[in-house]
């Protein structure tokens, strides 16, 4: 029972264009979703959350939309940078829960 | 503010041993969550540790056992072990349990490969 599905393995974007991230859910129940960006031999590494009342939380280069009617949401990067070249997972979280539940991840490739 | 750091960061084991992993979790964190991550994967939650008790657990059996310390520092365990069990065991630190949206910190894992 996948409740979190990131639908593309990878994705390629020329360097200073917007890269846009996917993620669908099944668990209407979710509080929070969250994007972690994971390097080789690294941990994840938390970089943008969304609470389930809102559709739309921006920081910096990275904005992340929520539509709970499609039980979708999205990563955008923009502008991409060659740093921004990781395995981007969606995750979301119950409240009151501390389980995190993984997509399977992205793998962006920001080509110079 | 120190970070999660596992150890040991690679490990190989025959079928049917059993194996630890350790993990200290971040400053001013008491709760330790551990996740097994396949390859191609996504992390799946094993099972989390509060106050040095099991508090939730994924659709993972028995032999996959845990423990926290007074320090909060946490181990892994996992007896009897099976060729799929390879995978890359990451430790997570949060905060207590209660507060709005958890803030974990995962360590850099543990790459587990079992021959």
């Amino acid at each position: 029972d996948q409740q979190v599905k990131q639908n593309s393995p990878s994705l390629s974007v020329q360097e200073g264009r917007i890269s846009i991230l996917n993620c669908d859910y099944t668990n209407s129940m979710f509080d929070y979703f969250l994007w972690y960006k994971k390097y080789p031999a690294e941990g994840p590494t938390f970089l943008i959350s969304i609470s389930s009342i809102k559709d739309k939380n921006e920081d910096g280069r990275f904005t992340v939309f929520l539509n709970k009617s499609a039980k979708h949401l999205s990563l955008h990067i923009v502008p991409s940078q060659p740093g921004d070249s990781a395995v981007y997972f969606c995750a979301a979280i119950g409240a009151g829960d501390q389980k995190l539940v993984f997509g399977q991840g992205t793998r962006l490739t920001i080509n110079p | 503010e120190t970070g999660v750091t596992q150890s040991p960061t690679h490990l190989i084991k025959t079928r049917g041993q059993q194996v630890t992993l350790r993990c200290s979790s971040q400053s001013g964190h008491n709760t330790v969550s551990w996740y097994q991550q396949a390859l191609g994967q996504g992390p799946q939650f094993i099972f989390q540790y509060y106050r040095e008790e099991e508090n939730g657990r994924g659709n993972f059996p028995p032999r996959f056992s845990g423990l926290q310390f007074p320090n909060y520092s946490s181990e892994l365990n996992v007896n009897a072990l099976e060729l799929d069990d390879s995978a890359l065991y990451l430790c997570a630190s949060s905060r207590s349990i209660g507060t709005d949206l958890p803030s974990h910190t995962f360590g850099s894992g543990t790459r587990l490969t079992v021959v």
